[in-house]
């Protein structure tokens, strides 16, 4: 959905252990998403993707998982290493719309070694 | 291959001054977007370029910001003049058509003192 508010939701979780960060998407026209990840003071950085005509997408370590549903995205990270600490956005695109590309409110990941 | 150049990082002003920033997107990269990024909060899109034509605009405040994307290479975001609130982080991205994923620069962060 859109960026609300001024507290990032926040996840802390163990070295090694998966995490799970959750995205809610506002347009149902909404046929493209993309999760970036972004450290402190750099722009955000490409993860994965998905299209609408799947429900799962894998990559490196990466799993990303679509509910077109409940308009549902999340993004699975594999053995959660320090170096995932960061901000992860999740970003709808809005077909409907020429392609305009609008991002989420943004998680906070927190690796604890 | 660099990736997206934006200039310059950081850039401190007084209020009512005027302040440009500078992008160089990813060589042969059609999309060109400016974003806006407040502390805590998710990018917000100012502009977005299909080569040489800003598709969309609408929220760009254009009493006070301009855009130029002269040959559809670089791009220019202007403010003039600045105030207190547009104090953030202003990031550039580009991607090779607007059904791809989007690729980020550093950004630059203006305070506007």
């Amino acid at each position: 959905g859109e960026s609300v508010g001024l507290h990032l939701p926040t996840l802390s979780v163990q070295e090694g252990d998966n995490s799970i960060i959750n995205c809610a998407y506002s347009n149902s026209a909404s046929d493209y998403f993309i999760w970036y990840k972004q450290e402190s003071g750099k722009g955000p950085q490409f993860i994965i993707d998905i299209r609408s005509n799947m429900d799962k997408r894998q990559g490196q370590r990466v799993t990303v998982l679509l509910n077109k549903t409940v308009k549902h995205l999340s993004l699975q990270i594999a053995a959660t290493q320090p170096g995932d600490s960061a901000v992860y956005f999740c970003a709808e695109n809005l077909h409907n719309q020429g392609g305009k590309l609008i991002f989420g409110q943004g998680t906070e990941l927190s690796v604890k070694p | 291959e660099a990736g997206v150049v934006q200039s310059p990082r950081y850039k401190i002003i007084e209020k009512k001054q005027p302040v440009a920033f500078w992008c160089n997107p990813i060589s042969g990269h059609n999309t060109l977007y400016w974003y806006l990024q407040n502390l805590g909060q998710g990018p917000e899109l100012l502009i977005r370029y299909e080569n040489e034509e800003a598709v969309d605009d609408s929220q760009l405040p254009k009493d006070r910001f301009s855009a130029e994307r002269l040959k559809g290479v670089d791009s220019t975001l202007k403010i003039q003049p600045a105030e207190l609130g547009d104090s953030a982080v202003y990031l550039c991205a580009s991607s090779l058509d607007m059904n791809t994923e989007a690729f980020f620069g550093q950004g630059t962060r203006l305070t506007v003192v």
